[in-house]
């Protein structure tokens, strides 16, 4: 069974903290992306990966990083949290010319 | 980034019911997908089209894709409580540049 796991599904943290959101993937893909979905505004883009330690910004990097040290791993990093990063992070295995899957997400609360 | 608007936002109905839900932009997209997410979840690829005017169906749901690839519907015949989550269309601009951009999701909700 394919399956794209997220180190947490709920964390919470205070501003100004350095947070990691990890995620794995067992089906040996390529391409792997970091997501945020807040109300209203759909799912927008942070960063995505096509292969080990290449990375390129998506649609809204600011205040992101991203690492991919091993193929099956790809972090996401928000160096100093801050309160307008509260929102839900979900990652993404696969090529979208393939199938796509997405892990259950993480629900970051950033006080 | 062009946002695909969706409509309606909220939708609530009687279980047997039909119901259509649009996928709208004024970009043209090399194709076009549509996920559910059910709460606690991700999203899971429900259907991928790439040919203006193709129609494909999924057991009571039927997906088509606007002649000029710029919109694009989701029919659901016969509503089931199953079916309750939110849906989200999203495009790729550009064939293999591997960005989607999202809808803003219409959230269906079926009554029994």
């Amino acid at each position: 069974d394919v399956k794209v796991t997220q180190s947490s599904r709920y964390l919470v943290k205070r501003t100004g903290e350095k947070v990691f959101l990890e995620c794995v993937q067992d089906m040996d893909h390529e391409n792997m992306f970091w997501y945020r979905q807040d109300p209203g505004l759909g799912l927008r883009l942070i960063y995505f990966s096509y292969d080990v330690k290449m990375k390129e910004k998506g649609d809204i990097p600011e205040g992101y990083s991203v690492s991919r040290e091993k193929k099956e791993r790809f972090s996401l990093i928000l160096e100093s949290a801050s309160t307008n990063q509260t929102s839900m992070y979900l990652c993404v295995s696969g090529r979208v010319a393939d199938t796509q899957y997405f892990g259950p997400g993480t629900r970051l609360t950033v006080l | 980034t062009q946002l695909l608007e969706q409509s309606p936002q909220f939708l609530s109905i009687q279980e047997g019911e039909n119901l259509t839900v649009y996928c709208n932009s004024s970009s043209v997209f090399s194709s076009l997908q549509w996920y559910r997410q059910e709460p606690g979840e991700g999203p899971v690829l429900l259907v991928t089209v790439v040919t203006g005017g193709e129609v494909k169906k999924l057991k009571r749901l039927t997906f088509q894709f606007g002649d000029a690839r710029k919109d694009s519907s989701l029919h659901i015949t016969a509503a089931q409580p199953g079916d309750t989550g939110l849906y989200l269309c999203a495009g790729e601009v550009d064939f293999g540049n591997e960005k989607l951009t999202f809808g803003t999701g219409t959230r269906l909700t079926i009554i029994p």
